[in-house]
């Protein structure tokens, strides 16, 4: 299967440790974003990455969490010093852009990463 | 800002019966996308239909069409025929194109329950 893949897929950790997830996006796919969404709840967009630069940033993104795409491929989304309410599962998904598209091209998302913080 | 609003949290139909999910959003834009996406217990999210706001057919794919109301700024999927493995949730979601970002804003979904 070449879809997104993303690692681990649930994750337990106590309140203050560090956690980082993995996406490996679609081969050859240009745009990856990272989303997290809670029971019950709609996906809240996170950040997002054309290649390997970082384009934007949501508020939500605060300074404990860092993204990276080092080599415009796969990417990690690590939390620093984990709290409760940052237990949430965090989506991975990529996209093509062609340089003539419309941006309407199809997202495809990963299965997610379910995070607990106890 | 953009924001998605889908009032129903579940909803629940007979197999083989027609369920319409309702969904509405807020935007000054006048170009954007609408989407939306099915999201079954515990596996990953997957894209349902689209429509291009620019467009005044609306969308269909198989048993799934929308009603799109540009006007009314409402976006709503209706399910014919439906099936136990349409059990899922469902989240309408608003791309903005303006900003060449791709950046989906999601509702807060409705769980659909098939029955048998």
């Amino acid at each position: 299967d070449t879809g997104v893949s993303q690692d681990p897929r649930h994750k337990i950790t106590k309140r203050g440790q560090n956690v980082t997830f993995r996406c490996d996006p679609i081969s050859e796919h240009n745009r990856l974003y990272w989303y997290r969404q809670t029971l019950g709840q709609g996906p809240e967009f996170l950040t997002y990455f054309q290649n390997e630069a970082q384009l934007e940033k949501s508020r939500l993104l605060s300074d404990r969490f860092s993204a990276e795409r080092p080599k415009g491929s796969f990417s990690t989304l690590e939390i620093q010093r984990t709290e409760q309410g940052d237990s949430a599962m965090y989506l991975c998904a990529s996209s093509l852009l062609r340089g003539d598209d419309t941006i309407g091209n199809t997202i495809y998302f990963g299965e997610g990463s379910w995070l607990t913080v106890v | 800002a953009q924001t998605v609003t889908q009032s129903q949290p579940e909803m629940s139909v007979q197999e083989a019966e027609t369920v319409t999910l309702s969904c509405t959003y807020d935007t000054s834009e006048n170009n954007y996308y609408l989407f939306w996406y099915k999201q079954p217990p515990s596996r990953q999210m997957i894209l349902v239909i689209r429509q291009e706001a620019y467009k005044q057919q609306n969308a269909t794919e198989n048993r799934f069409s929308v009603n799109f109301q540009k006007a009314a700024k409402s976006f709503s999927l209706k399910i014919s025929d439906s099936q136990l493995g349409d059990t899922a949730m469902y989240f309408c979601a608003f791309m903005m194109l303006s900003s060449n970002t791709g950046k989906l804003i999601f509702g807060q979904g409705t769980t659909l329950q098939v029955k048998p």
